[in-house]
Parts: C-alpha cells; sequence; structure tokens
C-alpha cells in the first residue's frame, strides 16, 4: 500500500497567480499521476510524472500551464500557472505500486478557488 | 484511445435491494480494474481491484466482475444499506483512465 500526504488541502487564489502544489508519498514508487476534478465531475488525468523523465501529459493539459516536478521516487509537485476561476477544481495526486498491490492510492486532494 | 463509461450515471434505492453498477471499456487491452467509492466533499477510497487474469473479486457485501473480451465490468451491492450513498467509479489500469462515475441514494 501507499500513504500519500498532499499539501495544501486547500487554498484561495488570485486570478493571474500560480499555486504549487504538493504530494509526499511513503514509499518509493515508479508511477505518480496528477488528477483534475472539476465540480460534478469525474476525475481528468491531467499527466503521468515517472521519474526519471519528463511528466506525459493527456490532450488538452500543456506544460506551460500545469509544470510538474519528480525529483525522486517519492515526490511530485504540480504548479498551476496564471491562474483564472475556470481552475477552480480540486487536483489530486495518485501513484501506482506494483507487484502483488497493483493499485491507484490518492491523497486527499487540494481544493483550489480562484477568484 | 480508452474510453470508459458508466452505466447508470445516478441511481436512487431503497435501503435492502440489491444492485448492479455497470463500467464498460472500449479496449480490452486492460491490465487491471479497479472500483472506488468517493464520498461528497472527501477523496477516493479504494473498493476492489480486479486483476486482468481474475473474473471477479469480493469483499464483504461488495462483487465486483470483469469480462475483457466484452468489455465490461460490474459492481454488485448486496443488501445496500443509507450508508453505501456515494459516487461509484471505476478506473482501468491501461492509461489510468476513470469513467464518469454512478451517483448511489440509498433511501432509509
Amino acid at each position: 500500500s501507499a500513504v500519500i500526504s498532499q499539501k495544501p488541502s486547500r487554498d484561495i487564489c488570485q486570478r493571474g497567480t500560480s499555486l504549487t502544489i504538493q504530494c509526499q508519498v511513503d514509499s518509493q514508487v515508479t508511477m505518480m499521476f496528477w488528477y483534475r476534478q472539476q465540480p460534478g465531475q469525474s476525475l481528468t488525468l491531467i499527466a503521468t510524472a515517472n521519474q526519471g523523465s519528463e511528466a506525459t501529459y493527456e490532450s488538452g493539459f500543456v506544460i506551460d500551464k500545469f509544470p510538474i516536478s519528480r525529483p525522486n521516487l517519492t515526490f511530485s509537485t504540480l504548479t498551476v500557472s496564471n491562474m483564472s476561476p475556470e481552475d477552480s477544481s480540486i487536483y489530486l495526486c495518485s501513484v501506482y505500486t506494483g507487484g502483488a498491490d497493483e493499485k491507484l492510492f490518492f491523497g486527499s486532494g487540494t481544493q483550489l478557488s480562484v477568484l | 484511445k480508452q474510453e470508459v463509461t458508466q452505466i447508470p450515471a445516478a441511481l436512487s434505492v431503497p435501503e435492502g435491494e440489491n444492485l448492479v453498477l455497470n463500467c464498460s471499456f472500449t479496449d480490452s487491452a486492460i491490465y487491471n480494474l479497479q472500483w472506488f467509492r468517493q464520498d461528497p466533499g472527501k477523496g477516493l477510497t479504494s473498493l476492489l481491484l480486479i486483476q486482468s487474469s481474475q473474473r471477479e473479486q469480493t469483499s464483504g457485501r461488495l462483487n465486483a466482475s470483469l469480462d475483457k473480451s466484452s468489455g465490461r465490468s460490474t459492481l454488485y451491492i448486496a443488501a445496500s444499506q443509507p450508508g453505501d450513498s456515494a459516487t461509484y467509479l471505476c478506473a482501468v489500469h491501461q492509461n489510468f483512465v476513470f469513467g464518469p462515475g454512478t451517483r448511489l441514494s440509498v433511501l432509509p
């Protein structure tokens, strides 16, 4: 299993600013993901962040808007840049553990409101 | 590109009923499939993982089945309770895409 700590849990930000969300895992994992959950919607995958390589972004998401760092096997950050009210969402960090317990585990999420 | 759908989108049942939630996917080349529940304003709780070589998994009142050839998984909830009220999501371990979810309300 994996325990994920995500910070901040919530924030209220001004239009045009940037917010960096941190994700810390209690074990070494290769595959980490960042998701967005807009109000009343399901989860949309933003990018896959594997250590040692550039993040892979899904259609509709670009690195300039959502830069991701993955400096080691237990930590990642997602930055939401030049924010607008449309970026108001829950952002979730997730890891995929291998071996016999091949599951997705999630952090508790970051509730972002952009004014 | 893998697409995941879930039906029904919403379901309201009286307490005690048995119910089935459906998850469909377009590409059968998946590794595993995982069911989650999400309570309002909360994070995701993993319910069941079905590996690609398995056909079903059970945990308490929950039973999940997987038919890769038809691109379907079902989550069966027996003797539903008001505490089961939540949104249920399936995720395909291929490109880690989620379905849109089924919002379940169990009425006392």
